[in-house]
């Protein structure tokens, strides 16, 4: 079946607009997980979704990051006014249950300039 | 702090050679787990090893857990060039959820 897909894979935007950043899991998978990835750097836990609560949203940096999931499908993203730090890759993974094997998306590759 | 920290951050080797990588964690976990990055992109799950597990097999890799030590080593056989990736492990602790960290990374090249 389908893997993990995010949308857009790159972004280029502006300091100061708005972004959204959009996550497809793989169907059946209750949880979802979002993570920031500076260059050369580690995986930065954002915020963990069980279905379309968000139990654990203790990652998010600041209030200028929130993100939503419907049901347990489509995530999304939302960076607002975007500042030159916010650059890095942005992954999601889902999986089947809570600390189980997670599976990747590609990423989306954001820049702000 | 990071739950875990792999080491080294670094490691070159010559393909066929072996590659060992090493993990150190701070808290008691259920399970960790070992991924691998290409080029910078999205992860790929190797192997999970619970906490009362001392050691796990797949294929070309074997990963061994020390509970006491709170460390885990993951050591990949006979290196293709197609290993040359960054590995990561992560930790799930219990805490309302399994909460899942990743360390900071090992990035093995293998040279032809």
């Amino acid at each position: 079946g389908a893997g993990v897909s995010q949308s857009p894979s790159n972004k280029v935007t502006e300091k100061g607009k708005d972004v959204e950043l959009r996550c497809d899991p793989i169907s059946g998978h209750t949880a979802l997980y979002w993570y920031r990835q500076r260059l050369g750097q580690g995986l930065e836990f954002l915020i963990y979704f069980q279905g379309n609560s968000a139990p654990d949203k203790s990652g998010l940096p600041s209030d200028r990051f929130s993100a939503e999931r419907t049901g347990e499908s489509v995530s999304t993203l939302t960076i607002q006014r975007t500042q030159q730090e916010d650059s890095a890759v942005y992954l999601c993974a889902s999986s089947t249950y809570r600390g189980n094997e997670q599976f990747f998306g590609p990423g989306t590759r954001l820049t702000v300039l | 702090s990071q739950q875990g920290e792999e080491d080294p951050q670094a490691l070159s080797i010559q393909e066929g050679e072996n590659a060992t990588m090493n993990c150190s964690y701070k808290t008691s976990i259920n399970n960790l787990q070992w991924y691998r990055q290409n080029s910078g992109r999205g992860l790929v799950h190797l192997i999970l090893i619970r906490s009362n597990e001392r050691e796990k097999h797949s294929g070309r890799l074997r990963v061994t857990l020390d509970t006491s030590k709170k460390s885990s080593s993951l050591l990949i056989t006979a290196s293709r060039a197609a290993d040359t990736a960054s590995y990561f492990c992560a930790t799930a602790v219990s805490g309302g959820y399994q909460k899942v960290t990743f360390g900071t990374g090992t990035k093995l090249q293998v040279i032809p």
